[in-house]
Formats: structure tokens, C-alpha cells, sequence
């Protein structure tokens, strides 16, 4: 069974660009749930979607974004990127049962 | 409220026992141990739930104390791949929303 797959792997930005991140689950998996990792703030909720909805939201300004698709991919969009943006984004998906979220590598996001 | 984890980091020999502690200030219903190593993505070890059920893996193994709020993970006999970030994430939904613990830092020499 494949696992997460988040494109791409590296991304350096500009600021004030925006960006998109893809995120495709575990065949059969409909949640996914979106993650920040920066050294200083750990591992911080951004948002969960489910068959196509955002059913969880963490505290991310409006700027941060995302969306689900009848397959159960997955994209995050950020707008106006800004330094503190920098960070690892991670996706997880997990089934029904909501028991294990099993991540992506993650996509590093570097704005300059 | 982000979980807090006790000890930040941790160095110990090959062989030597790990205790890593998560509590919250909030009622907990279910505690996920991820172990992340260097670049690359958090792995599940495993989930607790309410009632004080103790799961193991491996030589690892955690239990979750409702009473004090408070998850405690067990590494015995500890091997040089245990080395890693390990995080606890607390969720009353399940693996869908998780508030992740800072991370304890676990460091095996040989």
C-alpha cells in the first residue's frame, strides 16, 4: 500500500508570492489533516477535510488555506507568504477509524 | 493547550530505560506517541485511550493515567534506533485533529 504523498519535497519562495502544496492520502483514507513543524513552535494543527469539507480548523490566519477533491487529494495554499512562514509542512491521512495518522515526508517551504 | 513533555531531551546508553512524560491541563481522551527521526516523517508507535489502558510495542510500551491527565511512554532496553524526536498528541477526535507535546529529543550511544 502506497503511503502519503506530498509534493514537492523543497520549495523556496519569495515574499508576498503565494504557494500550493499537494497532498495525496493512503488510498481509502478520506480524512487528511494538515501540520506545521518549526523548530520553535513544534508541531501546530492547521486544518482537517473530510470527503471534500473542512471539518477541523486550527488557530492560522486566513491566509492559510486548503482544499479536498472527490479522490481525497489534498492542497494547502498559502497567500502572501511572509518570513515566519518558513517550515515544514506535513500531511497526514487516516482511516474511518481515526486511531493512526500516518504522515507524508512533509514539504519544506522556505520563503526569502 | 498544547501538551507538555518531560524530559525535553535525553541521552543514554545502549540498553539503558527511558521514561518520556506527556500531561495536559485539559481532560484527555486519547494520547498518540509519534517517533520522528532526523528529516524524515512522524511514524505512529502507538494510541491510548480513556480508561487507563496500557498498549505496548515492541519494547516500548505507555500508559495513560486520567486522574493526573498524564501519558508516560516506557522504552526498556533501549537500541540505537530508538534515537528520535518522540511526541505525544492528545485529541478528543480521534487521530483527526491532534495537539502535539514540543517533543523529547531521545539520543542512544553505543
Amino acid at each position: 500500500k502506497a503511503g502519503v504523498t506530498q509534493t514537492p519535497r523543497y520549495l523556496i519562495k519569495t515574499r508576498g508570492q503565494q504557494v500550493t502544496l499537494s497532498c495525496s492520502p493512503i488510498s481509502g483514507h478520506r480524512s487528511v489533516s494538515w501540520y506545521q513543524q518549526t523548530p520553535g513552535q513544534g508541531l501546530q494543527f492547521l486544518f482537517e477535510y473530510f470527503s471534500e469539507t473542512q471539518r477541523n480548523k486550527g488557530n492560522f490566519p486566513g491566509r492559510f488555506s486548503g482544499r479536498q477533491f472527490s479522490n481525497s487529494r489534498s492542497e494547502m495554499n498559502v497567500s502572501t507568504l511572509e518570513l515566519g512562514d518558513s517550515a515544514l509542512y506535513l500531511c497526514a491521512s487516516s482511516d474511518l477509524y481515526n486511531t493512526e495518522a500516518f504522515f507524508g515526508q512533509g514539504t519544506r517551504l522556505t520563503v526569502v | 493547550q498544547q501538551p507538555v513533555q518531560s524530559p525535553q531531551a535525553v541521552i543514554l546508553r545502549e540498553g539503558e530505560d527511558a521514561v518520556i512524560n506527556c500531561s495536559s491541563s485539559k481532560a484527555l481522551y486519547s494520547v498518540h506517541w509519534y517517533r520522528q527521526k532526523h528529516g524524515e516523517a512522524p511514524v505512529f508507535l502507538m494510541i491510548l485511550l480513556k480508561g487507563g489502558e496500557q498498549k505496548g510495542h515492541e519494547k516500548i510500551s505507555a500508559s495513560f493515567n486520567e486522574k493526573k491527565q498524564q501519558s508516560s511512554l516506557y522504552l526498556t532496553a533501549s537500541q540505537l534506533s530508538y534515537s528520535g524526536t518522540y511526541f505525544c498528541g492528545t485529541g478528543i477526535q480521534g487521530a483527526q485533529k491532534l495537539v502535539f507535546g514540543q517533543g523529547t529529543r531521545l539520543t542512544i550511544n553505543p
